[in-house]
């Protein structure tokens, strides 16, 4: 049963570089959504996108932007990268992304390290 | 926006006994509250979630109950196992706006 999957696993980047994130929703979903979890606190929203188009947008920085392609894939970038920018990037897919009841389903995550 | 606060942010008990969590939420109009289990390295998992036209929900030893006009709700897990061992993240989310938030995590350790 193929899940959400995420690549890489792991990243090291330095200040001022930039990183693409990518991940893969289940078969059938078409809503990605982004977040970011530092060490020690819960997921923070970053994105939604469905149907290719961006849905919803947290409290962050124009450095992080993102697109779903035409297969509901999904890429996260961040240009510019920060020491605070190192954290666990979790994608999350969903059937339409908007309702109680439409279960976000978490990828295993991105670990960032910015140094 | 929306915040929502947990405690405790560690909580031990003994195999067997319950464990207890509790999620307070700002905005009243949230009506979808999940619960996340998320174990070492592993990606979070949905355990239970509730709406706000429920007050209660239970799936075997796992259980959320809420109240809406506190503004709160709560994760009961009885007759804990070691493999409950895991940090246990609530959330809510407002109609409309298609996000979850999360709280900080309560790191539940079950001792044998």
């Amino acid at each position: 049963d193929a899940g959400v999957t995420q690549s890489p696993t792991h990243l090291i980047k330095t200040r001022g570089q930039q990183v693409t994130l990518r991940c893969s929703p289940i078969s059938g979903h078409k809503s990605v959504s982004w977040y970011q979890q530092v060490l020690g606190q819960g997921p923070q929203f970053i994105f939604q996108y469905y149907e290719k188009e961006e849905r919803g947008r947290g409290n962050f920085p124009d450095r992080f932007s993102a697109r779903q392609f035409p297969n509901y894939s999904s890429e996260l970038n961040v240009n510019a990268l920060l020491l605070g920018d190192s954290a666990l990037y979790l994608c999350a897919s969903s059937l339409a992304g908007a309702g109680p009841g439409d279960i976000q389903y978490f990828g295993a995550g991105t670990r960032l390290s910015v140094l | 926006g929306e915040n929502v606060e947990q405690h405790p942010s560690t909580l031990s008990v003994q195999e067997g006994d319950s464990a207890v969590i509790k999620c307070t939420y700002s905005d009243s109009a949230s009506n979808y509250f999940p619960w996340y289990k998320q174990e070492l390295g592993k990606r979070p998992q949905l355990i239970i979630d509730i709406r706000s036209n429920v007050g209660e929900k239970k799936d075997q030893r796992i259980a959320v109950t809420l109240n809406k006009t506190a503004k709160h709700f709560s994760l009961h897990i009885t007759e804990t196992q070691p493999e409950d061992s895991a940090v246990y993240f609530c959330a809510a989310s407002i109609p409309g706006r298609r996000a979850l938030t999360f709280g900080s995590g309560t790191r539940l350790q079950v001792q044998p």
